[in-house]
């Protein structure tokens, strides 16, 4: 039982690039989420899916593209990288009514 | 939408003391409050949660209070000990989505 699993770990990106990191959850979650991680900041909603085949904008959503692609996985794409956009991102899933999360263990990315 | 308060942004209690952690939020409508703790280059795990129909829960050293009346809830540790040491972040839920403090990083002192 894995829980959440992202990758990759970590990721360096030029200005421009895209990319797209995966997020895959074995625990039978409804609900999926993408969050940046900046000092000082706090975690941010970038965007979430309450449930297979429905995306929200979160707090911070610009610059990013989701995709759910089936129960288990969540997507979150670059298309055209800005160092603001250096960060680290975590993925979570939760219960549907219970909202406990569990949490990736991050990817660490730097755009240059 | 929902904004989640935090304070102190940095906190460093004596081994053995008690630490407090305050948050604000400002939907009435949020009914779910969570802690994570976050330990140097991990992932958040959670240590806590309280609904809104709860005033208080208690798991061994660790309590959250909350006040919906002001909107405010706490999170309390007794007996503090090195592994405290760590950023804890407090949340609230509206619907489908949570949203988190910036953060205390607290330091436990020998």
């Amino acid at each position: 039982n894995a829980g959440v699993t992202q990758t990759p770990k970590f990721q360096v990106l030029k200005t421009g690039q895209s990319m797209t990191l995966q997020c895959a959850q074995d625990m039978n979650h409804n609900s999926m989420y993408w969050y940046r991680q900046d000092p000082g900041m706090g975690l941010r909603l970038i965007y979430y899916s309450a449930s297979e085949g429905t995306t929200d904008k979160g707090e911070v959503p610009n610059g990013y593209n989701v995709s759910r692609l089936n129960k288990r996985e969540f997507s979150l794409r670059l298309e055209s990288a800005a160092p603001s956009q250096t960060s680290v991102y975590f993925c979570a899933s939760s219960e549907a009514l219970i909202r406990r999360y569990t949490f990736g263990s991050g990817t660490r990315l730097t755009v240059v | 939408g929902e904004n989640v308060e935090q304070h102190p942004s940095t906190l460093s209690v004596q081994e053995g003391d008690s630490a407090v952690i305050k948050c604000t939020y400002s939907d009435s409508a949020s009914n779910y409050f969570p802690w994570y703790k976050q330990e140097l280059g991990k992932r958040p795990q959670l240590i806590i949660d309280i609904r809104s129909n709860v005033g208080e829960k208690k798991d061994q050293r660790i309590a959250v209070t909350l006040n919906k009346t002001a909107k405010h809830f706490s999170l309390h540790i007794t007996e503090t000990q090195p592994e405290d040491s760590a950023v804890y972040f407090c949340a609230a839920r509206r619907d489908d989505k949570i949203i988190f403090g910036k953060g205390t990083r607290l330091h436990i002192l020998p």
